[in-house]
């Protein structure tokens, strides 16, 4: 059962508008979440994440946003640039030592 | 400072066969992880280690062993390999649990025929 959804496979963008991924959970146990980017035969990369005291939170082009009631996490990225095509996770933890789970990912493709 | 690094990037294995994928990181983190990702999914937890001699299971840990001798090291063993554990691995190092984020390598691409 997948406590970490991640729903749309692949999402297309124009150059210079807004990306919208979006990330939903089951666990209310999870209180941290993060956003990974990854690059094809490369690892995952730290993109932005935020605790779930939070409802925003911001690092330049990203703002990953939570709604706790509804279990829903978004990431966007504006404006959305030609070096931002690469597949997204949605990550989560509940405090512990004991890793993170992830989404299956989203493949964002921006196009000129 | 090289961050986190893994030997082989790829191997073909036969059926049966063993083999144990190299994980090194060098920023001093006491905490260190496996996954797998299968091909459309996301990242699995095998297993992890709080550090040197403390090592405990993931989600997906049969037909895998691990140890932790020194706080850099973190091998993953394969023993009697399958085709079910052809599948990308990464290793990863955290500085600490919960909630802070983990540092990567580029992954083992294995592939068991």
């Amino acid at each position: 059962d997948q406590q970490v959804k991640q729903n749309s496979p692949s999402l297309s963008v124009q150059e210079g508008r807004i990306s919208i991924l979006n990330c939903d959970y089951t666990n209310s146990m999870f209180d941290y979440f993060l956003w990974y980017k990854k690059y094809p035969a490369e690892g995952p990369t730290f993109l932005i994440s935020i605790s779930s005291i939070k409802d925003k939170n911001e690092d330049g082009r990203f703002t990953v946003f939570l709604n706790k009631s509804a279990k829903h996490l978004s990431l966007h990225i504006v404006p959305s640039q030609p070096g931002d095509s690469a597949v997204y996770f949605c990550a989560a933890s509940e405090g512990g030592a004991d890793g993170l789970t992830f989404g299956k990912g989203t493949h964002l493709i921006i196009q000129p | 400072n090289a961050g986190v690094t893994q030997t082989p990037k790829f191997r073909i294995l036969k059926i049966g066969q063993s083999m144990t994928l190299q994980c090194t990181q060098d920023m001093n983190h006491n905490y260190m992880y496996w996954y797998r990702q299968d091909p459309g999914m996301g990242l699995k937890l095998i297993y992890y280690s709080v550090g040197a001699g403390i090592t405990d299971k993931g989600e997906v840990p049969n037909g895998y062993n691990v140890s932790r001798s020194t706080t850099e090291d973190f091998p993953l063993r394969l023993e009697l390999a399958a085709p079910s554990q052809t599948s990308v691995y990464f290793c990863a190092s955290s500085y600490l649990a919960g909630n802070y984020e983990q540092y990567f390598g580029p992954g083992t691409r294995l592939t068991v025929t």
